[in-house]
């Protein structure tokens, strides 16, 4: 299987459930990222991760718990969400490029969550 | 602040038609411009990207952006539409965090 495969692709849960998105790319990349799509608002990034190491929290709150094991999977745990919280998950990966914006980042197709 | 805008959230046009679809970006330095497809249930796809040289890129399934850095903007063309171009439409340049920073995305229906 090549590209970034999610799963699950569709998740319902209630707000004391604790459940996890798994993200796996067959590329060869060594960055991984999480993004936050809600309707109406920009894509917002969660985590990046560099050769297995975070370089990026954009103030998420401490209900969503990011892990990468190896540079292949990348991991959100997630634990006592808010309604507000619904909204599709996607997850990336890129080879870092000569320069730091220059990263191309291929997606996968996203895990959508909804949160009751 | 570095943003992109995409002013248009919906656009309309019929099969055949030409395409525009607006960008604009406010950033210190000229950036990586990119844009991207997203289809319905689907992620996001790579059409085209700007790093630099000719001002005028192409891309796949036809599209094609013209960076203009007195206008700061990055503008996505097609000459004819197709009815499976109908997809939501996201300009996006690099963050110093190797990250995309998108617009908030333009729809696009086609009418037959």
């Amino acid at each position: 299987e090549t590209g970034v495969t999610q799963t699950p692709r569709h998740l319902v849960m209630g707000m004391t459930n604790k459940k996890s998105l798994k993200c796996e790319q067959h590329l060869g990349h060594n960055a991984m990222y999480w993004y936050k799509q809600s309707a109406k608002k920009p894509l917002e990034l969660m985590f990046v991760y560099n050769f297995k190491e975070q370089t990026e929290n954009n103030s998420v709150p401490s209900r969503f718990s990011p892990e990468c094991p190896n540079s292949s999977h990348l991991f959100l745990h997630l634990h006592t969400l808010q309604p507000e919280d619904s909204a599709l998950y996607l997850c990336a990966s890129s080879q870092p490029g000569h320069s730091s914006g220059a990263n191309v980042l291929t997606f996968g197709a996203g895990s959508r969550l909804t949160v009751l | 602040a570095q943003s992109v805008t995409q002013p248009d959230i919906h656009i309309t046009v019929s099969e055949g038609a030409s395409l525009e679809l607006r960008c604009n970006y406010s950033y210190g330095a000229t950036p990586y411009l990119f844009w991207y497809v997203q289809s319905p249930g689907q992620g996001l796809q790579l059409l085209l990207k700007y790093f630099s040289g000719d001002t005028l890129v192409q891309g796949i399934k036809g599209f094609e952006a013209e960076f203009k850095r007195s206008q700061s903007s990055f503008n996505l063309r097609k000459p004819s539409v197709h009815w499976s171009d109908a997809a939501e439409y996201f300009c996006a340049f690099g963050g110093s965090q190797g990250n995309l920073i998108f617009g908030k995305g333009t729809k696009l229906s086609v009418k037959p």
